[in-house]
């Protein structure tokens, strides 16, 4: 079975400062996707990033980009010039490529401090 | 724009039960989700639905049954509730699968059993 680890409960950082949030996954997979997921306290599930594993490039989305490393399985999000509205819960998510059943990891609470 | 809806947004339930959680979305999306979120966890799939008259299990289906009827409609059924169904719980929508096109989530169910 696939899991998701994310080993930092809470983090913080000052606004317009950079903050990476880490993320292990244990899978036997070669194909698969991996997803970051902001969850601000509205409760609203949006995605972030997502990225292929077959892809060596690492996403971006303009502020938000991912540190890939396949062999270490490790998913890292990096969230440069950070602003208030940053603030939430992150969870890193894993998915096999032929399925729907996506694992999520127990999330990182952010706080971006003024 | 209404995207997926959730009714209701808290429930209090008691032991033995039952109730339906409601989730619409008006996007036309032909998968859709049930998740369950528990307090400092990620989410964990209940059911999922690729189509009206198509649904399978998914990680967490115990006690739990869902019917789609209509492209539109996903509702979540709980037979028999149990504490341990204390939980929020979130209906997501996409597309195609989460590999081709970005879900969409609702804002959560929060719902107590004692």
């Amino acid at each position: 079975a696939q899991t998701v680890t994310q080993s930092q409960p809470e983090m913080s950082v000052q606004e317009a400062e950079t903050v990476t949030l880490s993320c292990t996954y244990d899978t036997s997979e070669n194909n698969y996707y991996l997803f970051w997921y902001k969850q601000p306290p509205s409760r609203q599930m949006i995605l972030v990033i997502r990225q292929e594993a077959y892809k060596q490039q690492n996403a971006t989305e303009n502020r938000f980009s991912v540190n890939f490393q396949k062999a270490a399985k490790s998913f890292s999000l990096k969230i440069s010039d950070s602003q208030l509205g940053d603030t939430a819960m992150y969870f890193c998510a894993f998915m096999k490529w032929d399925n729907n059943d996506m694992r999520f990891g127990a999330g990182t609470r952010l706080t971006v401090k003024p | 724009n209404a995207g997926v809806t959730q009714t209701p947004k808290f429930r209090i339930l008691k032991i033995g039960q039952s109730m339906t959680l409601q989730c619409a979305q008006d996007m036309n999306h032909n998968y859709m989700y049930w998740y369950r979120q528990d307090p400092g966890m990620g989410l964990k799939l209940i059911y999922y639905s690729v189509g009206a008259g198509i649904t399978d299990k998914g990680e967490v289906p115990n006690g739990y049954n869902v019917s789609r009827s209509t492209t539109e409609d996903f509702p979540l059924r709980l037979e028999l509730a149990a504490p341990s169904q204390t939980s929020v719980y979130f209906c997501a929508s996409s597309l195609q699968g989460y590999t081709n096109t970005e879900a969409f989530f609702g804002q959560g169910t929060r719902l107590t059993v004692v």
